[in-house]
């Protein structure tokens, strides 16, 4: 499987900023999933980010909050933008791909936002 | 209604025990199914993938799905102490050009020893 690394790992804001996620992938894949874990939940999908193309939010999530890049096939950042106390967080990556399926999908370590 | 749905637990089972771990699904349509095992405080780590009715095992993992019933399970076999943690059922929901996951909210495993 493709190995995947998001920065920062954690980090703590203040409310009305705005953070951006990155996540890096050591192979070219063609879809990333942006998901968010909120505290004792499951994870929710905000986003799926393709290559050269606008990214497909889900239900509950726009892009004026979330804007997300993806220049190539192997990087996306995710903003977190005006962020307040109920954006934190954990913020995963995801990338399909791996032996024997194309609908696997594979996550990175997270990244843990705290907003005071 | 929750489109994919898993008892949270917590479930205790004693160390050498088979665990065994349930998810329904509301889409019919659904193809692809799986489960994760997060440790707390880390990403979810992919254990198995099942496609079509029935068993796979890999392991002491066996994977069991029952489309006519929208029910997948997953039994662990020997369970460990350091399988205690919360295991997460996951689906592919069967909109065309979405291969996005839909995740159950989890149960959590205690291993005793």
């Amino acid at each position: 499987s493709a190995v995947i690394s998001q920065k920062p790992s954690r980090d703590i804001c203040q409310r009305g900023t705005s953070l951006t996620i990155q996540c890096q992938v050591d192979s070219q894949v063609t879809m990333m999933f942006w998901y968010r874990q909120q505290p004792g939940q499951s994870l929710t999908l905000i986003a799926t980010a393709n290559q050269g193309s606008e990214a497909t939010y889900e239900s509950g999530f726009v892009i004026d909050k979330f804007p997300i890049s993806r220049p190539n096939l192997t990087f996306s950042t995710l903003t977190v933008s005006n962020m307040s106390p109920e954006d934190s967080s954990i913020y995963l990556c995801s990338v399909e791909g791996g032996e024997g399926s194309t609908d696997t999908q594979y996550f990175g370590p997270g990244t843990r936002l705290t907003v005071l | 209604q929750k489109e994919v749905e898993q008892n949270s637990g917590p479930l205790s089972v004693p160390e050498g025990a088979i665990a065994s771990l349930n998810c329904t699904y509301s889409d019919r349509g659904s193809q692809s199914f799986f489960w994760y095992r997060q440790y707390s405080g880390k990403s979810p780590e992919l254990i198995m993938s099942i496609y079509s009715n029935g068993d796979k095992e890999d392991g002491r993992f066996t994977a069991q799905l029952n489309k006519a019933s929208q029910y997948v399970s997953l039994l662990i076999r020997d369970s460990q102490p350091s399988d205690s943690a919360t295991y997460l059922c996951a689906v592919t929901v069967s909109d065309t050009g979405r291969r996005a996951l839909t995740f159950g909210s989890g149960t959590r495993l205690q291993v005793q020893p």
